[in-house]
């Protein structure tokens, strides 16, 4: 089945520690996305990538890194320069031809401690 | 910088009845998407209704549809005979020409038995 595929379901890690959260997906879709959710905030934005080694940045880039080295795979680093890293992430793609929504993964539960 | 609004951080309504979820947006492009997604307990994103800006028509999906005012930059949900699972949370999120999907903060709907 085709689909998005986030890795692991829920994820802990000790404060100062870079964690990387998987996104994997076999749509052959070319733009990849990043979402963080919070409590009242909605889902925001950390990168978004349309191609191939080639992404930029969303609203809320900083303590964040990404590489888009495969077009199935975008994984999402969290860095200890993040100050708030405990979050929900959600990882989508869409295809690139600006008439589809995006399809999302299950999301990743991400605890800090 | 585009940015999506969403008034109404909770409502309630009885079962069966209609209820209507607002949005508005702001940007300076004229063609764009918007759409209404979904994200029950389980937290999967779910598509509910997309609509093209340059369609002046407004997008039906059964018991969804939309009111889109393009000069008002408006796009609220409407939801017929609502029924127990549609209780959820409801983004309002728009789509730019570069691909890049913003969201509000969201609508948590509650549909009492």
């Amino acid at each position: 089945d085709g689909g998005i595929t986030q890795s692991p379901k829920y994820l802990f890690r000790k404060e100062g520690q870079n964690v990387t959260l998987s996104c994997e997906q076999n749509l052959n879709h070319d733009a990849m996305y990043w979402y963080r959710q919070d409590p009242g905030q909605g889902l925001r934005l950390i990168y978004y990538s349309q191609i191939v080694n080639d992404f930029q940045k969303g609203d809320i880039a900083e303590g964040y890194s990404v590489s888009r080295e495969k077009k199935e795979s975008f994984p999402l680093t969290v860095t200890s320069a993040q100050k708030n890293p405990t979050a929900f992430y959600l990882c989508a793609s869409s295809i690139v031809d600006f008439n589809t929504e995006a399809f999302f993964g299950q999301g990743t539960r991400l605890t800090v401690v | 910088a585009q940015t999506v609004t969403q008034s109404q951080p909770e409502m309630s309504v009885q079962e069966a009845e209609t209820v209507t979820l607002s949005c508005t947006y702001d940007t300076s492009e004229s063609n764009y998407y918007l759409f209404w997604y979904k994200q029950p307990p389980s937290r999967q994103m779910i598509l509910v209704i997309r609509q093209e800006a340059y369609k002046q028509q407004n997008a039906t999906e059964n018991r969804f549809s939309v009111n889109f005012q393009k000069a008002a930059k408006s796009f609220s949900l409407k939801i017929s005979d609502s029924q127990l699972g549609d209780t959820a949370m409801y983004f309002c999120a728009f789509m730019n020409l570069d691909d890049k999907i913003i969201f509000g903060k969201g609508t948590r709907l509650h549909i009492l038995p």
